[in-house]
């Protein structure tokens, strides 16, 4: 099982409203990440967590809330986001890189097309 | 800090004609190489990836890439091209790892692909 899964694969939501991504891998990696990509363009990283603890912020606005609860989820709780944050949210993991010299790739989910209006 | 540069926001090719995507990058250090490609309205899908070896690395869907270390050039190359290879190509380098052993993905800017029946 090489997946990474996603849902919901479409959300539109109000600027007053909550609501939250979700992400899951059964690969048994240890690292997770959130990116943001905005049309035509790569994506940009916003989280990482390694082991659960989240061990990069990419300087992210506080209206957007991860969460680590276990080792095969994580989740992006959204709060009075603005209409610019409109965007493919991807979810990606990899596996722990431990040894100098050891290989790993990310593997991505199929995106959250998420609509702020 | 590591960074990769695609020169090209669009590459033109008649199916089957071989195709060349282009890839430079800058990192210190030895450098962990990503390709991946992304259809519309989805996620990313790995290709292939060079981490050391034979700089000629064969990947998925008869992709294969060269890494040059005297250009520093990593570009991604098919002998012959189907019109379903249309599609966005991001090339991608591994950041400085951490302690924790979680890196970030440095994504170049994305070349489309359009290949002509």
């Amino acid at each position: 099982d090489t997946e990474v899964t996603q849902t919901p694969k479409h959300l539109v939501m109000g600027m007053t409203n909550k609501k939250s991504l979700k992400c899951e891998q059964h690969m048994g990696h240890r690292a997770m990440y959130w990116y943001k990509q905005k049309a035509k363009k790569p994506p940009e990283l916003m989280f990482v967590y390694s082991y659960e603890k989240l061990s990069i912020n990419e300087s992210v606005p506080s209206r957007f809330s991860p969460e680590c609860p276990n080792s095969s989820l994580l989740n992006l709780h959204l709060h009075a986001l603005q209409p610019e944050d409109s965007a493919l949210y991807l979810c990606a993991s990899s596996q722990e890189v431990l040894l100098q010299g050891a290989n790993t790739e990310a593997f991505f989910g199929q995106g959250t097309r998420l609509t702020v209006v | 800090a590591q960074s990769v540069a695609q020169p090209e926001d669009q590459v033109n090719v008649a199916e089957g004609n071989p195709l060349t995507v282009k890839c430079t990058y800058s990192v210190s250090g030895n450098p962990y190489l990503f390709w991946y490609v992304q259809y519309p309205n989805r996620g990313l899908q790995f290709l292939l990836k060079y981490i050391t070896g034979d700089n000629l690395v064969k990947g998925s869907y008869g992709f294969e890439a060269e890494f040059n270390k005297s250009q520093t050039s990593f570009h991604l190359k098919k002998p012959s091209a189907l019109v379903s290879d249309s599609a966005l190509y991001f090339c991608a380098v591994r950041d400085i790892l951490r302690v924790d052993s979680s890196y970030k993905l440095i994504f170049g800017s994305g070349t489309r692909l359009l290949v002509r029946p």
